[in-house]
């Protein structure tokens, strides 16, 4: 089936650097979402990103986090600077329809961010 | 969204027919009831959704009881493949599409 991929798999890096996770999200899909998830805790919704905007963000989407998707390539999430809480796994997400038609998100194999 | 109660884990042997219980007694009706799975490692997989009627595909069978406030997501003939964390989610029709997890149901299959 579809598979959205997501670069690179882990990434370990200090505190206060600036760090960009990847996603190539299925090819004809339209709305975009990241996740977050902290070892052993629930997965938890951060953002998502339709027709270069955000729709909608969490508490947990704090200022030093941005998102975008230049050129319909890449859909990334970058943070900067990073801090020992941003530490977890972050899946990205694709759907081709969003809001009222509701869509099933296809998800990549996630991203695992070791901020030292 | 309304929340959901499942139970924390449940065990079950290949080929057996598996029933996964999900509570949503404030659910609304413009509530939509979706399931996921997701096993070690992975992202999460969708497997089905509804609203009011019964549902099925290649995955699951999705039995909606009639005043909606609990569902059950019916695996026949489990494999070991089918081990994993399985989610039942509300989503409020017309809603930004996001979906909110909470712990699941740690579904264990037995060779």
């Amino acid at each position: 089936g579809p598979k959205v991929l997501q670069i690179p798999s882990h990434q370990i890096i200090d505190m206060g650097q600036m760090v960009t996770l990847n996603c190539d999200p299925v090819s004809n899909h339209l709305y975009f979402y990241w996740y977050k998830q902290i070892l052993g805790q629930q997965m938890e919704f951060l953002v998502n990103f339709y027709n270069g905007k955000v729709m909608e963000k969490s508490k947990l989407f704090k200022d030093q986090f941005s998102v975008e998707r230049p050129d319909g390539s890449y859909f990334t999430l970058k943070i900067q600077p990073t801090a020992l809480e941003d530490s977890a796994v972050y899946f990205c997400a694709s759907s081709y329809w969003g809001g009222y038609n509701y869509a099933e998100q296809f998800f990549g194999p996630g991203t695992r961010l070791t901020v030292l | 969204d309304a929340k959901t109660t499942q139970p924390d884990s449940m065990e079950s042997t290949e080929g057996e027919t598996v029933h996964l219980p999900c509570s949503h007694a404030t659910i609304s009706g413009n509530e939509y009831i979706y399931w996921y799975r997701q096993v070690p490692l992975q992202g999460p997989e969708y497997v089905t959704h509804g609203l009011q009627q019964n549902t099925t595909n290649s995955m699951a069978f999705l039995a909606i009881a009639s005043d909606r406030k609990s569902s059950t997501l019916i695996l026949p003939h489990v494999s070991l493949r089918d081990a994993a964390v399985y989610h039942c989610i509300l989503r409020v029709a017309g809603g930004n599409n996001k979906l909110t997890f909470g712990q699941g149901t740690v579904l264990s299959v037995i060779p």
